[in-house]
């Protein structure tokens, strides 16, 4: 079955560290990948996404993703977080076929102490 | 362009009546998605539609839900008889043919009492 796993429920960070948020997917075929974030009472936003071409992509805020295929991972960095940053990630799958239709994650809650 | 509009964005009803949310796409935008989002139970996808018409409803919780697309720029969410556990933030979503990229509406919070 094709689904999306995101091993970090929740995140726990002070300002000026490291974030690497952890996206796997189940299917072996052509894939596009999103990563959405939400912030506290709002709807999901795109960050970044990647169709094809390089594997590593710069989205908004300072975001970036690497896709690795052999692992079939697409993992989320920002080298420094800011409190702003707090919010909810989901990382998102389009598997091949089956429309314009995303298999999300369970989403991680990422909280950035001051 | 104005995003995906949903209305209302607030909803507050008594348990047994009816509710019905509204999603206008984006122009353009051919697939259209129902969510819900619980702390529960995260981001569920009810049901979506590919040039009107319904593809997948197996999301749909029960036969209380009903969702319709009657034309290319407005989508109903129905719920009848509303339940407390319905209470929930309802997302719609919509993509074009030339992108995968899903755009999110605000959504609406539904509470039922």
């Amino acid at each position: 079955a094709q689904s999306v796993s995101q091993h970090n429920h929740h995140v726990i960070l002070s300002e000026a560290a490291s974030l690497e948020l952890g996206c796997n997917y189940s299917y072996g075929g052509t894939v596009n990948l999103f990563w959405y974030v939400q912030y506290p009472g709002q709807h999901l936003q795109l960050l970044l996404k990647y169709f094809s071409g390089d594997p590593l992509v710069k989205g908004i805020k300072g975001f970036e993703a690497e896709f690795i295929k052999s692992k079939f991972s697409f993992n989320l960095r920002k080298p420094s977080v800011q409190w702003s940053d707090t919010a909810e990630y989901f990382c998102a799958v389009k598997f091949s076929g089956g429309y314009n239709k995303l298999i999300f994650g369970a989403g991680t809650r990422l909280a950035v102490h001051p | 362009d104005a995003g995906v509009i949903q209305s209302p964005r607030h909803e507050v009803t008594e348990m047994g009546q009816e509710v019905t949310l509204r999603c206008k796409p984006i122009s353009g935008h051919n697939s259209l998605f129902w969510y819900r989002q619980t702390m529960m139970r995260g981001l569920e996808l009810l049901i979506y539609f590919n040039n009107n018409v319904p593809i997948d409803d197996s999301g749909m919780p029960e036969d209380r839900f009903s969702a319709k697309m009657p034309n290319a720029s407005f989508s109903t969410l129905k719920i009848q008889p509303s339940e407390p556990r319905d209470s929930a933030v309802y997302f719609c979503a919509t993509t074009g043919s030339s992108t995968d990229t899903q755009y999110f509406g605000p959504g609406t919070r539904l509470t039922v009492l």
